[in-house]
């Protein structure tokens, strides 16, 4: 079935510095999502990149679709304490497939 | 607009004891998912309703668990009897259309199985 790995398992930085967080799929798909999830909290939708080598920003984050659409990276320009929290990939695999598969998350701790 | 609403926030039973979880989604949500979430790792679908038709539960252990979306809103889960592999947050969550639309979450119930 469908694998997604994340890399890296956890982050540390200081305040200001930058962060990626990288996903990769065994399979093509349709898809990707991230979503955050802060401690003790439920995930939650951050953005979705549908096309080949799509590029998104949001504010200080930049969101990537890789060409053959099996990786992505979201990538935080100058970390504040309010990024704290584990960074969800999930897809959906190509075909029209319904499940989305979920990444096992980086968590992201940043140090003031 | 109202969340996802999820009970019991917290559930704490025995090994063989039964326990049900309750969601009720966004209004108008079409698609209703039910995660399991074990600490340190991403949400695992377990089942995945579209209206009060099931799409897919390839994932869902259906020896002890069991779900039911009754009318196309809210939504239970159960499990019967737990094991202690079973202790997880149990997460719900719902889209407004087709199944790869952005999902929200609810707040989730922990459950811890002794």
């Amino acid at each position: 079935g469908q694998q997604v790995m994340q890399i890296p398992q956890y982050q540390h930085v200081q305040e200001g510095e930058d962060f990626t967080t990288y996903c990769n799929s065994s399979t093509t798909l349709s898809n990707i999502q991230w979503y955050k999830q802060r401690p003790g909290g439920h995930p939650v939708f951050l953005i979705q990149l549908v096309k080949s080598g799509e590029v998104k920003k949001q504010k200080r984050l930049t969101f990537q679709f890789g060409e053959a659409k099996k990786n992505s990276s979201l990538h935080i320009t100058a970390t504040q304490t309010t990024d704290v929290g584990t960074y969800f990939c999930a897809g959906h695999g190509a075909g029209g497939s319904y499940i989305p598969t979920f990444g096992r998350g980086t968590s992201l701790i940043v140090h003031p | 607009e109202a969340g996802v609403a999820q009970s019991p926030r917290y559930k704490i039973i025995e090994k063989r004891q039964s326990v049900a979880f309750w969601c009720n989604p966004i209004s108008g949500h079409a698609t209703l998912y039910w995660y399991q979430q074990i600490l340190g790792q991403g949400p695992k679908l377990l089942i995945q309703f579209q209206n009060n038709g099931v799409v897919d539960d390839s994932q869902l252990p259906k020896d002890r668990f069991s779900a039911e979306r009754l009318k196309g809103v809210d939504s239970t889960l159960k499990i019967q009897p737990a094991k202690l592999e079973d202790s997880a947050v149990y997460l719900c969550a719902s889209s407004l259309g087709p199944p790869w639309d952005e999902q929200y979450f609810g707040p989730g119930t922990r459950l811890t199985v002794t």
